[in-house]
C-alpha cells in the first residue's frame, strides 16, 4: 500500500513563474490537506479538500494560491507568479475521513524561488 | 488563532535515559490531539491520536498522556535509543467545524547521544 506521494520533491522557479505541486493520497483516502513550512517556522495549515470540493481554505493566502482535487487524478496546489517568500516546504496529508483519524503525510515538495 | 506550545524546543538525552516533554494548548477549544515523529528528510509519522481526558497511549518505548482540562499532553520516551532522535510534533485538532485541520506546535527536537 503506497503512502502519500508528492511530486516533484524539489522545484525551482524564477520569480513570476507558476509552480504546480501534486499530491496523490493514500489508496482509499478521499480527504486531502495541504500544509506549508516556511523557513524557521512550523507546519501551517493551508487548505482541506475532498474530491471535487474545497472544504476549508482558511489558511491559503488570498492571492496567487489555488488548490483542487479533481474526481480523477492527484490534488494540485498551484502558485501563480511566485515570489521569493513562497520558498518553503509544502506537505500534503491524507485521511480516510473526518473524525479521529490520523493524517498521513507525504515527503513534501521543497519549492525554491530564485 | 489557536496557540499550541511545545517545550523544550530541543533536548539532548544520553542513550538509555528516559525523557519527556510537553505540549500545551487552549483547553477551551479541543477535539483531539495528535503526536507526530519527524525524522530529517522524511515525512512526519503519526504516533498517537488522543481525545479523552486522562487518556494514555503507548507504542513501544514511547507513550503519551493527555489532560484536556488543563490543556497539556506529555510525551515520554523510555530508555532512549539513537534511532529516537527526531523532532516530535504535537498538533491540535480544534473544535470540529469542517474537517480536521491541525494546528501544529513548533516541535521538540530530541537528540539521543550514544
Amino acid at each position: 500500500n503506497a503512502g502519500v506521494m508528492q511530486n516533484p520533491r524539489h522545484l525551482v522557479r524564477r520569480r513570476g513563474q507558476e509552480a504546480r505541486l501534486r499530491c496523490s493520497p493514500m489508496k482509499g483516502h478521499s480527504h486531502v490537506y495541504w500544509y506549508r513550512q516556511l523557513p524557521e517556522e512550523g507546519l501551517k495549515f493551508m487548505v482541506y479538500l475532498q474530491k471535487e470540493n474545497i472544504i476549508d481554505e482558511s489558511g491559503m493566502p488570498k492571492e496567487r494560491f489555488s488548490a483542487e482535487f479533481p474526481k480523477e487524478g492527484p490534488s494540485i496546489l498551484r502558485i501563480q507568479q511566485v515570489v521569493r517568500g513562497d520558498s518553503a516546504a509544502y506537505f500534503c496529508a491524507s485521511s480516510p475521513g473526518t473524525g479521529l483519524y490520523e493524517q498521513y503525510f507525504g515527503p513534501g515538495t521543497r519549492l525554491t524561488v530564485t | 488563532i489557536l496557540n499550541v506550545e511545545q517545550s523544550p524546543q530541543s533536548l539532548h538525552v544520553q542513550e538509555g535515559d528516559s525523557t519527556n516533554f510537553t505540549c500545551s494548548f487552549p483547553s477551551s477549544n479541543f477535539y483531539a490531539l495528535h503526536w507526530y515523529r519527524w525524522e530529517t528528510a522524511k515525512s512526519p509519522e503519526a504516533l498517537f491520536v488522543m481525545t479523552l481526558n486522562g487518556d494514555e497511549k503507548k507504542k513501544g518505548r514511547i507513550s503519551a498522556t493527555l489532560n484536556t482540562k488543563e490543556g497539556y499532553s506529555y510525551l515520554y520516551i523510555k530508555g532512549s535509543q539513537p534511532e529516537d532522535s527526531a523532532t516530535y510534533l504535537c498538533a491540535l485538532d480544534g473544535i470540529k467545524a469542517a474537517g480536521n485541520k491541525l494546528t501544529f506546535g513548533g516541535g521538540t527536537r530530541v537528540l539521543v547521544k550514544p
